[in-house]
């Protein structure tokens, strides 16, 4: 699986967007972007995930670049409850194939 | 909302021990998977499991642990005999088919067990 660089932590204000970066430059065609976050030590819950088209649910959007190199999620309007780790992960489609978590973004939502 | 469930949510136990960590997956999914967390460190992963058998394991899964799902809800995962290392939150997550040509779905977890060995 492809290897993702995040940022170790941002901050956002509550209410606003919150814009996740990930670069993920040698991405194979098969392998799909997907976000997962971890609020406190809780189980990592899934957010979204794309090939390379830009995807949206009640949840976020994920905007992936043509070149599909690096991806940006966005909580369109950030809570409190947003304040979590942020996971990027590239990974192949197939059977049973496994998670591959980094140290993902600590987001830190404030008031 | 169909969710993962896991049991017991904290455990205790002495070092040498066996323990069993206890998963529901969600009912129509036919992956199954763990995962463990070492307080401060990164999520790992240690099997997953399809079809009845081991489909995949990392470093970490030697001899000690088994999985098994003896029967059509439950999903479990042995430790025989534990280590002060094994002190971990372990995660059990499943996944559906879903996609193109049955390609695997997003995984979803659960709330984890917290195995704190002495």
């Amino acid at each position: 699986d492809a290897k993702t660089t995040q940022p170790p932590s941002m901050d956002c204000a509550e209410g606003r967007a919150a814009n996740l970066p990930c670069n993920h430059s040698t991405i194979s065609g098969n392998e799909y972007v997907y976000w997962y976050r971890q609020i406190h030590s809780q189980g990592p819950q899934y957010i979204i995930h794309g090939l390379k088209n830009n995807e949206t649910n009640e949840m976020a959007s994920l905007i992936i670049t043509e070149d599909r190199k690096s991806s940006t999620l966005i909580l369109p309007h950030a809570t409190l409850r947003d304040t979590a780790v942020y996971y990027c992960i590239v990974k192949l489609t197939g059977t049973a194939s496994k998670l591959t978590f980094g140290t993902g973004t600590r987001l830190q939502v404030t008031l | 909302e169909p969710e993962v469930t896991q049991t017991p949510s904290h455990q205790v136990t002495q070092m040498g021990q066996e323990v069993i960590l206890r998963c529901v997956p969600i009912s129509n999914h036919l992956y199954f998977y763990w995962y463990r967390q070492i307080l401060g460190q990164k999520v790992e992963f240690l099997v997953s499991f399809y079809n009845n058998e081991i489909s995949e394991k990392s470093e970490i899964f030697d001899d000690q642990f088994s999985v098994e799902r003896p029967d059509g809800s439950n999903f479990t995962l042995k430790i025989r005999s534990t280590k002060l290392e094994d002190s971990a939150m372990y995660f059990c997550a499943s996944s559906g088919r879903g996609g193109l040509a049955g390609a695997q779905s997003e995984q979803y977890f659960g709330p984890g067990t917290r195995l704190t060995v002495t």
